[in-house]
């Protein structure tokens, strides 16, 4: 079974600094996909950004970007010029190729500070 | 387009009473998911539909929870009889099937909040 780890509970940055959140996961799986959520306070979870396992390449999503190292299995997340809008629940998810089924990890609160 | 539905938003009831919840997804999404996430924990899932087929439900507590979606559409899951430690967000997504862009993307209504007291 798919685990997914992050070891950071809770995160405070300044107002557009840039953090990073990391996320590790364990698979034997060689086609996957991984996945960063965001849960607003009392709002709907949305995605942030997606990595096909087999493309080299890190994703990129307009301030927000990953560091995916496949052999260490580590999929951090970078969040450049952080705004206040960005304070959230963060949440690292994977998803085996070819099966829809979302494993989550516990989640890292961000909070973004005027 | 309008994004997934749920209700209600926010449920009290006390040992074990029932309650069901119920989820409208995106017109067009074949695939549904009925999703717990206790508080601190990340969401783990219930159960998937496929239309209305289930294609996995290995982590449904069967003893006490069902869940389905007749028509393919609107889906129900209900708890019966509720303990204390199923108080949690109840969360429905749906998504694209398997062949179709962005299948992969779930999309999230707001959640039900359950507390059994």
């Amino acid at each position: 079974a798919q685990t997914v780890t992050q070891s950071q509970p809770e995160m405070s940055v300044q107002e557009a600094e840039t953090v990073t959140l990391s996320c590790t996961y364990d698979t034997s799986e060689s086609n996957y996909y991984l996945f960063w959520y965001k849960q607003p306070p009392s709002r709907q979870m949305i995605l942030v950004i997606r990595q096909e396992a087999y493309k080299q390449q890190n994703a990129t999503e307009n301030r927000f970007s990953v560091n995916f190292q496949k052999a260490a299995k580590s999929f951090s997340l970078k969040i450049s010029d952080s705004q206040l809008g960005d304070t959230a629940m963060y949440f690292c998810a994977f998803m085996n190729f070819g099966n829809e089924k979302l494993t989550f990890g516990t989640g890292t609160r961000l909070t973004i500070i005027p | 387009e309008a994004g997934v539905a749920q209700s209600p938003r926010y449920k009290i009831i006390e040992k074990r009473q029932s309650v069901a919840f119920w989820c409208n997804p995106i017109s067009g999404h074949a695939t549904l998911y009925w999703y717990q996430q206790i508080l601190g924990q990340g969401p783990k899932l219930l159960i998937q539909f496929q239309n209305n087929g289930v294609v996995d439900d290995s982590q449904l507590p069967k003893d006490r929870f069902s869940a389905e979606r007749l028509k393919g559409v609107d889906s129900t899951l209900k708890i019966q009889p509720a303990k204390l430690e199923d108080s949690a967000v109840y969360l429905c997504a749906s998504s694209n099937p398997p062949g179709l862009v962005d299948y992969n993307e779930q999309f999230f209504g707001p959640g039900t909040r359950l507390t059994v007291l």
